[in-house]
């Protein structure tokens, strides 16, 4: 079965520190992965997508995340964190179908990021 | 203004009420979804949409039922809601069709919290 682990239920980080967040998954076929962030009282935001080519995508607020085929991974990386960027994080993952009926998009349970001033 | 609009925002209901959840999308969008989140167990898909009279069920699809009679609306009935329903519920559009939609990310709408009592 598919499935998606982000194995920290929260990550506390200073202001002006590299973050990380991590998120490994399951799939029987080659998957497209995707970060999104959910601000308080609000819907998910997309914040960027592997789909394929580089293994190094960049996204939105300056979030990037490298995709790791042989690790499973797709941790979410910041240089430098901001206390607006606290919020909760979900990893998700679909698995791409030739043809077929497309496959549902899975979520982690989500890693809530706490940046500290 | 590209957006997916959820309504109501936030309802309070009695078990075995029925009641309808609406969800419309301004962006000409094939695919639309519903999902609940509950704390600890991330987003969870109820039901998916592939385009207008294709609906098919996701991971936690008992006690609700969706119609897709027009593009942009995806309405999540539940018939008979009890407490175990109680959760908060987002409704999501994409791009795409059977095939090309997984590599598509999704937008959110606000989301709806729903209390059964």
């Amino acid at each position: 079965a598919q499935s998606v682990a982000q194995p920290e239920d929260q990550v506390n980080v200073a202001e002006g520190n590299p973050l990380t967040v991590k998120c490994t998954y399951s799939v029987s076929g080659n998957p497209y992965l995707f970060w999104y962030v959910q601000y308080p009282n609000r819907g998910l935001q997309f914040l960027l997508k592997y789909i394929t080519g580089d293994n190094l995508v960049k996204g939105s607020y300056g979030f990037e995340a490298e995709f790791n085929k042989s690790q499973t991974s797709f941790h979410l990386k910041k240089p430098s964190a901001l206390v607006s960027d606290s919020a909760l994080y979900f990893c998700a993952v679909r698995v791409r179908n030739y043809g077929g009926s497309q496959g549902n998009l899975i979520f982690g349970k989500g890693t809530k990021l706490s940046v500290k001033p | 203004e590209a957006q997916v609009t959820q309504n109501p925002r936030y309802l309070i209901t009695v078990t075995g009420k029925k009641l309808t959840v609406t969800c419309s999308q301004n962006m000409n969008h094939e695919y639309m979804s519903w999902y609940r989140q509950d704390p600890g167990l991330g987003l969870r898909q109820i039901y998916y949409s592939m385009n207008v009279e294709v609906t098919d069920k996701g991971d936690v699809p008992e006690g609700y039922k969706v119609s897709r009679k027009e593009k942009r609306n995806f309405p999540l009935i539940l018939e008979s809601p009890s407490p175990n329903q109680t959760s908060l519920y987002f409704c999501a559009s994409s791009p795409g069709s059977v095939g090309a939609a997984t590599k598509y990310e999704q937008y959110f709408g606000p989301g709806t919290r729903l209390t059964v009592t």
